[in-house]
């Protein structure tokens, strides 16, 4: 079945270490996105990449940093600079770029502690 | 500014009791609005596209409607199953580029 997978889960970190979620698609989508989920709040954009090679900071991209090497994979580093990291991150993808229609995975819970 | 706003934060309701949830949005340039369902724990699961005011999407228990200044999502007859939260997002015109902007959700509680 196509989807989108994210990778862990559950992830803890000490504070001043960089961590890395995984994010990798076989729906074959030209568009990948992260964003950030707290509670009360609407979904954040981090970053997004519209092809291979070429990514965008997204409304709060600081403290983040993407690579784009591959069609099927948008790995996420949370970096020590990153004042805020514990929450909610999802991966997502659509066919083409700006549009609405995102398929998203799982999930990776990050916390800090 | 453009900004996405659900309503209630919460809703609670007996199963077969019909509902709405709001979801009202201020943005230059509306480019389409989206309706998505997301369990406890889980990623977002997109549900509707609507682009016009008028426009109306139908899926089992749920339609969605479109006017200038909001959206419905209008539940009929729920279920527990139905039980999640309902978020509402808005793509926009920018100056360099489409935005997505997501509302905060209404989490739905149906109860047997």
């Amino acid at each position: 079945d196509g989807g989108i997978t994210q990778s862990p889960k559950y992830l803890f970190r000490k504070e001043g270490q960089n961590v890395t979620l995984s994010c990798e698609q076989n729906l074959n989508h030209d568009a990948m996105y992260w964003y950030r989920q707290d509670p009360g709040q609407g979904l954040r954009l981090i970053y997004y990449s519209q092809i291979v090679n070429d990514f965008q900071k997204g409304d709060i991209a600081e403290g983040y940093s993407v690579s784009r090497e591959k069609k099927e994979s948008f790995p996420l580093t949370v970096t020590s600079a990153q004042k805020n990291p514990t929450a909610f991150y999802l991966c997502a993808s659509s066919i083409v770029a700006y549009t609405g229609e995102l398929f998203f995975g799982e999930g990776s819970r990050l916390t800090v502690l | 500014e453009d900004q996405v706003t659900q309503s209630p934060e919460a809703l609670r309701l007996q199963e077969g009791e019909s509902s709405s949830l709001n979801c009202s949005y201020t943005v230059s340039g509306l480019r389409g609005l989206f309706w998505y369902r997301q369990d406890p724990g889980k990623g977002p699961e997109f549900l509707f596209t609507l682009y016009s005011a008028g426009e109306e999407k139908e899926k089992e228990r749920l339609k969605a409607t479109l006017t200038k200044k909001e959206s419905f999502l209008h539940i009929t007859a729920p279920k527990p199953e139905d039980s999640a939260t309902y978020l509402c997002a808005v793509r926009a015109s920018g100056t360099s580029y489409d935005k997505v902007i997501f509302g905060p959700g209404t989490s739905l509680s149906v109860i047997p």
